[in-house]
C-alpha cells in the first residue's frame, strides 16, 4: 500500500517569493511515480509536475521544481516567484507500478499568496 | 482538443436515491479512473477501467458501481445515497493505466445529498 503525508495544512507566502510544500511518501514498490496537482476553488485538478522513481535528476516545469530525495522518501514542491494566481490547494500524489496503477493522494496544503 | 468532460456539474439528491455521473475521456485515452473527494480531504480512488474492463476498485461499498463503454466514456452509479456520499466526484483519463502516463482530471461533479 502507498501512503502520502503532507504535514502543512496551510502556507503563506508573499508575491514573488519562493515557497516549498512538503511531501513524504511510503511504499514498498521500487517503481513508482510522484505527482503534484493544483486544485483551485473551481475543483479541477491541474497537473503540475511528475518525477519517476528512477529519474536521476529533479523534475522542473517552468516555475515548479520537485526536490526528490529518494532515500528520505520525500518529494517537495518548490514554487519560485509566487504569483497571486498560485493561491490554491496543492496535492502530492503517487502511483505505483504494481497491480493496477491509481493515484494515492495526500490531504493537501492550502497555499495563500499575498500581494 | 477537448479535455476530460463530466456531467452534470452539480447535483442535489436526497438520502436513499440513486445517482449516475458521466465522464468522457480525452480522445484516444482508453483508461478512466473515478475518485471521491470529501471536503477537506484529498481524492480517494473508487474505480479504474481500461478497455472496458474493471482493473481496480478502492475501498468503497457495493452501492458504488461503474462501467466503461466502447467509446471509452464511463458512468459511475451510486445507489441508496447516504449523507456521507456528498463529495466532489472526479474522473481522470490516461492513455493506458501505467505510472508513466499522466492522469488528466475533469472538472468534477459536486454531489450534495440532503
Amino acid at each position: 500500500a502507498q501512503k502520502i503525508t503532507q504535514t502543512q495544512p496551510g502556507m503563506f507566502v508573499q508575491e514573488k517569493e519562493a515557497v516549498t510544500l512538503d511531501c513524504t511518501y511510503d511504499t514498498s514498490d521500487q517503481s513508482y511515480g510522484l505527482f503534484w496537482y493544483k486544485q483551485p476553488s473551481s475543483g479541477e485538478m491541474i497537473f503540475l509536475i511528475y518525477q519517476g522513481s528512477y529519474d536521476e535528476q529533479n523534475a522542473t516545469e517552468g516555475r515548479y521544481s520537485l526536490n526528490f530525495q529518494k532515500a528520505r522518501k520525500s518529494a517537495n514542491l518548490v514554487i519560485s516567484a509566487s504569483q497571486l494566481g498560485d493561491s490554491a490547494m496543492y496535492f502530492c500524489a503517487m502511483r505505483a507500478d504494481s497491480g493496477y496503477s491509481t493515484l494515492t493522494f495526500g490531504k493537501g496544503t492550502m497555499l495563500l499568496v499575498s500581494p | 482538443d477537448a479535455g476530460v468532460t463530466q456531467s452534470p456539474t452539480h447535483l442535489i439528491k436526497t438520502r436513499g436515491q440513486q445517482v449516475t455521473l458521466r465522464c468522457s475521456p480525452i480522445s484516444g485515452h482508453k483508461s478512466v479512473s473515478w475518485y471521491q473527494q470529501v471536503l477537506g480531504q484529498g481524492p480517494q480512488f473508487i474505480f479504474q477501467y481500461y478497455e472496458k474492463e474493471e482493473r481496480g476498485r478502492g475501498n468503497f461499498p457495493d452501492r458504488f458501481s461503474a462501467r466503461q463503454f466502447p467509446n471509452y466514456s464511463s458512468e459511475l452509479n451510486v445507489n441508496a445515497l447516504l449523507l456521507g456520499d456528498s463529495a466532489l466526484y472526479l474522473c481522470a483519463s490516461s492513455l493506458v493505466p501505467d505510472h508513466y502516463n499522466e492522469q488528466f482530471f475533469g472538472p468534477g461533479t459536486r454531489l450534495t445529498v440532503l
